[in-house]
C-alpha cells in the first residue's frame, strides 16, 4: 500500500503557484520522498525528490517538515501544460530488497485553469 | 542523453496470444523495472532486474515474465493473453537502483487485447 495521501484533486490559476501537499506520516528516517507528474498517456515524469532538506530545481520547490511527516510540492508559477497527475511516493531505504520499486498512490490531480 | 526508449508504442493483441515488450533504459543505468497502469488499479509494479537478474517482484500472475541482458536493456512478456492485460507498460531505469538513484520513466507501451 502507497504510504502517502493526498488530496484527489486541486485546481490553480495559471501563473499563480500551485501548491500541492502530501501526507506521510508514517516516514522513516532513511526513506526519500519522491514527486512525480503524469500528463494523460504518457510516462511519469521526474519531478524532485528529497530526504530532510527542502530542495529547489528548475520545475518546482520540495518542502518538508521539520519532522518529515508531510511535504509540500510547489510550481511557482503554474501553466496550462503543469495540468497533470502528481504523485507523492515515498521511497524505501538504501539497501532495503525493495529499494528499485515505487509504490504508487492515486495522485491529485492538478487542473490549471486560465 | 536520451531517455528510456519502449518498443513498440502501441498494438493490437487477441486473447490467448503472447506479447513482448522491449526497454531500452538510459546509457548507464543498470536498473529496469516494469509497471502496469490501468484505470482499474492504478500504477502498479511488476518486476525489477538489475545486473541481469530479478531483485524484486510484484504481485502478478506467471504469465508476467521478464529478463534483462547484458547490456541492460530489458523485454517482458505476457503469456496467454487476457482481456484485463489491456494496458499502459512502463519501464523505468535508474543508475543503481537505491534509494537515492532517481528512476526515469519511458513513455510506455498501450497494449489492447481483443
Amino acid at each position: 500500500d502507497a504510504k502517502t495521501t493526498q488530496p484527489t484533486s486541486m485546481d490553480c490559476a495559471e501563473g499563480r503557484a500551485a501548491n500541492l501537499p502530501c501526507n506521510h506520516s508514517t516516514i522513516s528516517g532513511n526513506e526519500y520522498v519522491y514527486w512525480y507528474r503524469q500528463i494523460h498517456s504518457q510516462g511519469p515524469q521526474y519531478i524532485i525528490h528529497g530526504l530532510k532538506n527542502n530542495e529547489t530545481n528548475e520545475m518546482a520547490s520540495l518542502i518538508i517538515t521539520e519532522d518529515r511527516k508531510s511535504s509540500t510540492l510547489i510550481l511557482p508559477h503554474a501553466t496550462l501544460r503543469d495540468t497533470a497527475v502528481y504523485y507523492c511516493i515515498v521511497r524505501v531505504p538504501h539497501g532495503s530488497s525493495n529499494t528499485g520499486k515505487l509504490i504508487f498512490g492515486q495522485g491529485t490531480t492538478l487542473q490549471v485553469k486560465p | 542523453k536520451a531517455g528510456v526508449t519502449q518498443t513498440p508504442r502501441y498494438l493490437i493483441k487477441t486473447r490467448g496470444q503472447q506479447v513482448t515488450l522491449s526497454c531500452s533504459p538510459i546509457s548507464g543505468h543498470r536498473s529496469v523495472s516494469w509497471y502496469q497502469q490501468t484505470p482499474g488499479q492504478g500504477l502498479q509494479f511488476l518486476f525489477e532486474y538489475f545486473s541481469e537478474t530479478q531483485r524484486n517482484k510484484g504481485n502478478f500472475p506467471g504469465r508476467f515474465s521478464g529478463r534483462q541482458f547484458s547490456n541492460s536493456r530489458s523485454e517482458m512478456n505476457v503469456s496467454t493473453l487476457e482481456l484485463g492485460d489491456s494496458a499502459l507498460y512502463l519501464c523505468a531505469s535508474s543508475y543503481g537502483g537505491w534509494s537515492g538513484n532517481t528512476i526515469y520513466f519511458g513513455e510506455g507501451s498501450w497494449l489492447t487485447v481483443v
